[in-house]
């Protein structure tokens, strides 16, 4: 069975903290590992493709992380702004297939 | 950006009737595309994958019969659901990948299935 798991679920941050939070996935068959954002009512936004191990990805204030090795990724945003509230997604990618995560709901406070 | 184009955004519709779902990239050619379910407080669910001109291969679970995907271009995919039961009601999205290593996927914005 391929799991892929976020960590936390849910999380609320006061604007202007910095915070962040897990992904972690099968270390075999490893082929890529996507970020995506989610705002409701919105479809999916493509952040980050990572695919060699050690790889670091930054836009603007979200950077992201990534362990082959031990299949693990984390997803950093720096400076909280309201507009970072979203549903952050993970999705491994093993070519033939893509595994996506529950999510980590981010909730922005002002 | 590379977009999606999915349609219709929202179907009502009787119990028993066929709905047929569209997926399209508009600026890019789509080799691959998938066809996700997303269930209430869920994440996506991958229902199928789909190569152009090749039948598509669907996950354990999801009815070939009942799920019908034809990607017979490389911009064009279509979903029908087939004698839909309120059962099938869901939010499905496609999303698609431009040919080449680590591309991202491009997702639609989502059909809203309703089955009276």
């Amino acid at each position: 069975i391929l799991n892929v798991e976020q960590s936390p679920q849910s999380l609320h941050v006061q604007e202007g903290d910095s915070t962040n939070f897990t992904c972690s996935f099968p270390s075999s068959n490893f082929y890529a590992l996507h970020w995506y954002r989610w705002e409701t009512a919105k479809s999916p936004e493509a952040l980050f493709v990572m695919t060699l191990n050690g790889d670091e990805k930054k836009k603007g204030r979200i950077s992201a992380t990534l362990n082959t090795k031990e299949g693990y990724s984390y997803l950093y945003i720096k400076g909280s702004q309201p507009e970072d509230s979203a549903t952050y997604l993970c999705a491994f990618d093993r070519d033939d297939k893509i595994i996506f995560g529950k999510g980590t709901r981010l909730h922005i406070l002002p | 950006g590379a977009v999606v184009s999915q349609h219709p955004s929202w179907v009502i519709c009787k119990s028993g009737t066929s709905v047929k779902i569209e997926c399209r990239s508009l600026d890019f050619q789509a080799t691959t595309m998938f066809w996700y379910r997303q269930f209430p407080k869920q994440s996506l669910m991958l229902m199928a994958t789909s190569n152009e001109g090749s039948k598509a291969t669907y996950e354990q679970g999801v009815e070939k019969d009942k799920f019908l995907i034809n990607h017979a271009s490389l911009t064009l995919s279509t979903l029908t659901v087939t004698s839909a039961h309120p059962e099938d009601s869901s939010f499905y999205i496609c999303s698609a990948r431009d040919w080449g290593s680590n591309q991202p996927q491009h997702f639609g914005d989502g059909t809203r299935l309703s089955i009276l």
